[in-house]
């Protein structure tokens, strides 16, 4: 299996559905994050988990609910988004303490109607 | 103000052609690191190079090579003889000691390598 995997790959909602997206890394990393890549803009960070703890959060609105239910899972719940949030989802992982290799994800595509 | 700047939204070379993409930083701290990270249409990101702020020396993997210069606050990469394998967005980083700060991005440079 591959080091970090998200699903699903590609995802289509409405303003007022509630979706999942999900990330789960293989590579035995105590930190794991969420970035939001849009067109033209550099990868923004939104949240950073540390052994499951939340230790950041860029000010991201709450319509996105992060869940870390364990240093191998991580979710973004997401509800009533708006058509500006549609963007590339990457998830990452990396061992923590110092700044450290990340390795991310395919992503997850997407599209909020 | 921590940023990085990579002001070549988009290169379009020949193969065989040598492509230098440029990363710009700033920082007040003395202690940070710097990385290029390859975005191949498949999405994933993946790790090409790591440097911290007190190794100056440049280094070179088979066709990539990388030129750190504090002085400018420049890190620089460089691919000789491209290929079309290369194509791909290219993304500088910047990260600092501290456990737990992730990544700051720039913008990336999509490179277009054509046969």
């Amino acid at each position: 299996e591959t080091g970090v995997t998200q699903t699903p790959r590609h995802l289509v909602m409405g303003m007022t559905n509630k979706k999942s997206l999900k990330c789960e890394q293989h590579l035995g990393h105590n930190a794991m994050y969420w970035y939001k890549q849009s067109a033209k803009k550099p990868l923004e960070l939104m949240f950073v988990y540390n052994f499951k703890e939340q230790t950041e959060n860029n000010s991201v609105p709450s319509r996105f609910s992060p869940e870390c239910p364990n240093s191998s899972h991580l979710f973004l719940h997401l509800h009533t988004l708006q058509p500006e949030d549609s963007a590339l989802y990457l998830c990452a992982s990396s061992q923590g303490g110092k700044p450290s290799e990340l390795f991310f994800g395919s992503g997850t595509q997407l599209s909020v109607l | 103000a921590q940023k990085v700047t990579q002001a070549q939204t988009e290169i379009s070379v020949v193969e065989k052609e040598d492509v230098t993409l440029d990363c710009v930083y700033e920082t007040r701290d003395t202690t940070y690191y710097l990385f290029w990270y390859k975005q191949p249409p498949s999405g994933e990101l993946v790790f090409l190079i790591r440097r911290n702020s007190f190794d100056e020396q440049n280094e070179i993997s088979g066709r990539y090579s990388w030129n750190f210069q504090k002085s400018t606050s420049s890190f620089n990469f460089t691919i000789t003889a491209s290929q079309v394998v290369d194509s791909a967005v290219y993304f500088c980083a910047l990260s600092f000691n501290q456990a737990g700060t992730a990544l700051i991005f720039g913008k990336g440079t999509t490179l277009s390598v054509s046969s």
